[in-house]
């Protein structure tokens, strides 16, 4: 298995506060995803990034931001947590393979209440 | 811009019996394509994936696709399911390598094995 953790993997939250998901991995793969998983869409991209302080937005971008400082961590981060931000999010990881096979994460489920 | 269609969002069968899950797509250009697998409180395992070449692609747990360029299709199949392949596929389609090239996801087809 990918090296890749999540955490938290559960979080309940309230409207209006900020909540930071972490993504970590130990396979020092370039691009890392955030994804958002919710019944009928499938998986969403958020946000993604193609290395240290390089990010760019997915198709459902809004109301969240990514930060990438190292290699290992990506960081999504809800500035002011909605109810229709709850979801199961998934962090993934690719290398350099040429074709985008994707490595996922075990989720992290936040409901905002 | 490219899009994935799982045309079932459900499907029941029973063990043994053979399964097929239906995926079509639409790109402009040349793509990849992936079958996802999730079981219940997990994350996405590749199943399968189609590059090039045989069009016939094999993948873990006796599954395969078969990749129809004409149709654009990319149906994942098993000739004898078994309980433990209850879970959820996603198809998945991608069409530039070596950026951080997106994938796109159909919405999934819940594959329900009983007895």
């Amino acid at each position: 298995d990918a090296g890749i953790t999540q955490s938290p993997r559960h979080k309940v939250t309230e409207t209006g506060t900020p909540v930071t998901l972490r993504c970590h991995q130990t396979e020092n793969h370039r691009y890392m995803y955030w994804y958002r998983q919710d019944p009928g869409h499938g998986l969403r991209l958020i946000h993604y990034s193609y290395g240290v302080k390089d990010t760019d937005k997915g198709e459902v971008s809004d109301g969240y931001s990514v930060s990438r400082s190292k290699t290992e961590d990506f960081l999504l981060t809800l500035e002011s947590a909605t109810s229709s931000q709850t979801s199961v999010y998934f962090c993934a990881i690719s290398g350099t393979t040429g074709y985008n096979e994707q490595f996922f994460g075990p989720g992290t489920r936040l409901t905002v209440l | 811009a490219q899009s994935v269609t799982q045309l079932d969002s459900q499907v029941p069968v029973f063990e043994e019996a053979p399964v097929e899950l239906r995926c079509n797509y639409s790109s402009s250009v040349s793509v990849y394509l992936f079958w996802y697998v999730q079981y219940p409180n997990q994350g996405l395992q590749l199943l399968l994936k189609y590059l090039s070449g045989s069009t016939l692609v094999k993948g873990i747990n006796g599954f395969e696709a078969e990749f129809n360029k004409s149709q654009t299709s990319f149906h994942l199949r098993k000739p004898s399911v078994h309980i433990s392949d209850t879970a959820e596929y996603f198809c998945a389609v991608s069409d530039r390598a070596g950026t951080a090239s997106k994938l796109t996801f159909g919405t999934g087809t819940r594959l329900q094995v009983t007895l």
